[in-house]
């Protein structure tokens, strides 16, 4: 049971390049998250999505884009990188019989940085 | 505006000798606080949640307790192994109920 894959685990990107950060899980979980973290700042959430064909911003959503079309995958785009975007990212999901205050699995990481 | 704070901010321990790490909130509505640990290079990993105040919750050496204002994670006898960053979150009404509000951690480590 593989639980949250994130690819890649490192990418560096130029200025105003664009690219996908890749999180699939195999827990049949609806609730999915994309979350940052930052030296000397909490994980801070950016996306989220509840089910198939249905997303949200998260506290700090701008330069990300998401989509979720199956219940597996949960991939995190930037459009257009620039370095307030290096950043470790951790996807996450929930297991829909956890409620509302339920425990989130985490995947790995993928360390951007921007340069 | 919701806050979570935790303190030390890193704390080494002697092998066998207990203490405790601090989560304090500010928060509207708690719904639950949570405690992670994350080790080096991994994503957190999940340890407890706690939704009201006088809750405790055991698993091997640690042992978490929420107030109305904080929750203290108890660490008894560590062992070198213990040593990871632990993360205190917090749910609540105001943050809408799929966003954990996480502090910065407190890094511990544990000598043999």
């Amino acid at each position: 049971n593989a639980g949250v894959t994130q690819t890649p685990k490192f990418q560096v990107l130029k200025t105003g390049q664009s690219m996908t950060l890749q999180c699939a899980q195999d827990m049949n979980h609806e609730y999915m998250s994309w979350y940052r973290q930052d030296p000397g700042m909490g994980l801070r959430l950016i996306h989220y999505s509840v089910g198939a064909g249905i997303t949200d911003q998260g506290e700090v959503p701008n330069g990300y884009n998401v989509s979720r079309s199956t219940t597996e995958d949960f991939p995190l785009r930037l459009l257009s990188a620039a370095p307030s975007q290096t950043s470790v990212y951790f996807c996450a999901s929930k297991s829909p019989l956890a409620g509302v205050a339920g425990e989130l699995f985490f995947g790995e990481g993928s360390r951007l940085t921007v340069l | 505006e919701d806050q979570v704070t935790q303190s030390p901010e890193a704390l080494r321990l002697q092998e066998g000798e207990s203490s405790s790490l601090n989560c304090s909130y500010t928060v509207s509505g708690l719904r639950g606080l949570f405690w992670y640990r994350q080790d080096p290079g991994k994503g957190p990993e999940f340890l407890f949640t706690l939704y009201s105040a006088g809750e405790e919750k055991e698993k091997e050496r640690l042992k978490a307790t929420l107030t109305k204002k904080e929750s203290f994670l108890h660490i008894t006898a560590p062992k070198p192994e213990d040593s990871a960053t632990y993360l205190c979150a917090v749910q609540a009404g105001q943050t809408g109920a799929n966003n954990l509000f996480f502090g910065t951690g407190t890094r511990l480590t544990v000598i043999p």
